[in-house]
């Protein structure tokens, strides 16, 4: 999993808590992506960050926000999740020091809003 | 939107055949790659081909690219069980760092 961790990797909330989850690296990779994955709709990007402090949309951003305060952590944060939200959510970097256009992915974190 | 569509979404086969699934995408790109995902894990990447190559190889793996009909497609020779997994194809038709991934295809190679 390219050194990625991801925290939780697995949790349950209720309907309208704030949720935080954690993409962890450590070898300084530039870029950090946050994706989700449903089923029938593949993976789809929520936000990237391509530095501290440096963040992007993705295709579905409306509900999360994102944070990079160090290079080693992008968090995404549910403001008050929502059923719709329930899904798998994976973490991935890419480096220009290695192939700009590869991306590695965590292991994922599952996470269920009731 | 899905840049990338994959056909078929299911293909079930016999170890040792070959298996081929293909991803269709919309707009123009300056790559396609492929990526395969475990049950329960994160996506790896298998192979990158870039907009001015016809085909590529690595190892059982063939991939080409028909940037006229807007099409890719991934060859895996002499199946192993271990190569049961989804196979997504992905695009940078929306900017190098805003993959787009298909809705993937679900491989299975029956012993």
């Amino acid at each position: 999993d390219a050194g990625i961790t991801q925290s939780p990797r697995h949790k349950v909330t209720e309907t309208g808590t704030p949720v935080t989850l954690r993409c962890h690296q450590t070898e300084n990779h530039r870029y950090m992506y946050w994706y989700r994955q449903d089923p029938g709709h593949g993976l789809r990007l929520i936000h990237y960050s391509y530095g501290v402090k440096d963040t992007d949309k993705g295709e579905v951003s409306d509900g999360y926000s994102v944070s990079r305060s160090k290079t080693e952590d992008f968090l995404l944060t549910l403001e008050s999740a929502t059923s719709s939200q329930t899904s798998v959510y994976f973490c991935a970097i890419s480096d220009p020091r290695l192939a700009q256009e590869t991306q590695y992915f965590g292991p994922g974190t599952r996470l269920l809003v009731l | 939107s899905q840049q990338g569509e994959e056909d078929p979404q299911a293909l079930s086969i016999q170890e040792g055949e070959n298996a081929t699934m293909n991803c269709s995408y919309k707009t123009s790109i300056n790559n396609l790659q492929w990526y395969r995902q475990n049950s329960g894990r994160g996506l790896v990447h298998l192979i990158l081909i870039r907009s001015n190559e016809r085909e590529k190889h690595s190892g059982r793996l063939r991939v080409t690219l028909d940037t006229s009909k807007k099409s890719s497609s991934l060859l895996i020779t002499a199946s192993r069980a271990a190569d049961t997994a989804s196979y997504f194809c992905a695009t940078d038709a929306q900017g190098a760092q805003k993959l787009v991934f298909g809705q993937g295809t679900r491989l299975t190679i029956n012993p």
